[in-house]
């Protein structure tokens, strides 16, 4: 079974530049998770979403920073411009429609450069 | 408040060495779920396991063990007869109604084992 799927690995850009970041979950998982993680530091939760729905987004900088998930599988988060306190790796995880268990399988990561 | 301190920020051991990753936890609530989880230099992060605050008994898992006590708020982390292989950074979380059912991650012990 294909793992969460992250794209791109890597990015680099100059600051103000806009810049996106894909995930596809694990077939079935139907809760979807963006969470930041910077250097050094544990994982923050940006959003999570339930299907197509986002049920919990109160860390995600709205002035900047958006995500969707249209048909309830695949996700896209988007920033708008970048600045750069945003380099940081961007982690996309999904679990099991099993409730809040916690267990979540984790894709790659995105890595942001902002120069 | 939801919090969760590894004291811990690098260990060093020799190869077969023994190893304890310290946890320590702030919550209010009275139902809440311990984790650990592990991120290799590939990025992912890779779930070893999960403890419900109802349940104190420690756990065995191969060379894994984990030993949760509530009454000094730890969830502890041993790995005995320690491998190169398990070079990574280890995260302990928590999770609970009051963080939204959102994981709570620690900032990370970064454990390097060397031949």
């Amino acid at each position: 079974e294909a793992g969460v799927v992250q794209s791109p690995r890597y990015k680099i850009i100059e600051k103000k530049q806009p810049v996106a970041f894909w995930c596809n979950p694990i077939s079935g998982h139907n809760t979807l998770y963006w969470y930041l993680q910077n250097l050094g530091q544990g994982p923050e939760l940006l959003i999570r979403y339930e299907n197509e729905e986002a049920v919990d987004d109160s860390q995600l900088p709205k002035d900047r920073f958006s995500a969707e998930r249209l048909k309830g599988v695949d996700s896209t988060l988007k920033i708008q411009p970048a600045e750069l306190g945003d380099s940081a790796v961007y982690l996309c995880a999904s679990s099991s429609p099993r409730g809040n268990t916690g267990e979540l399988f984790f894709g790659e990561g995105s890595r942001l450069t902002v120069l | 408040a939801q919090k969760v301190t590894q004291a811990q920020t690098e260990i060093s051991v020799v190869e077969k060495e023994d190893v304890t990753l310290d946890c320590v936890y702030e919550t209010r609530d009275t139902t809440y779920y311990l984790f650990w989880y592990k991120q290799p230099p590939s990025g992912e992060l890779v779930f070893l396991i999960r403890r419900n605050s109802f349940d104190e008994q420690n756990e065995i898992s191969g060379r894994y063990s984990w030993n949760f006590q509530k009454s000094t708020s730890s969830f502890n982390f041993t790995i005995t007869a320690s491998q190169v292989v398990d070079s990574a950074v280890y995260f302990c979380a928590l999770l609970s109604s009051n963080s939204g059912y959102a994981l709570n991650f620690g900032k990370g012990t970064s454990l390097l084992v060397t031949p």
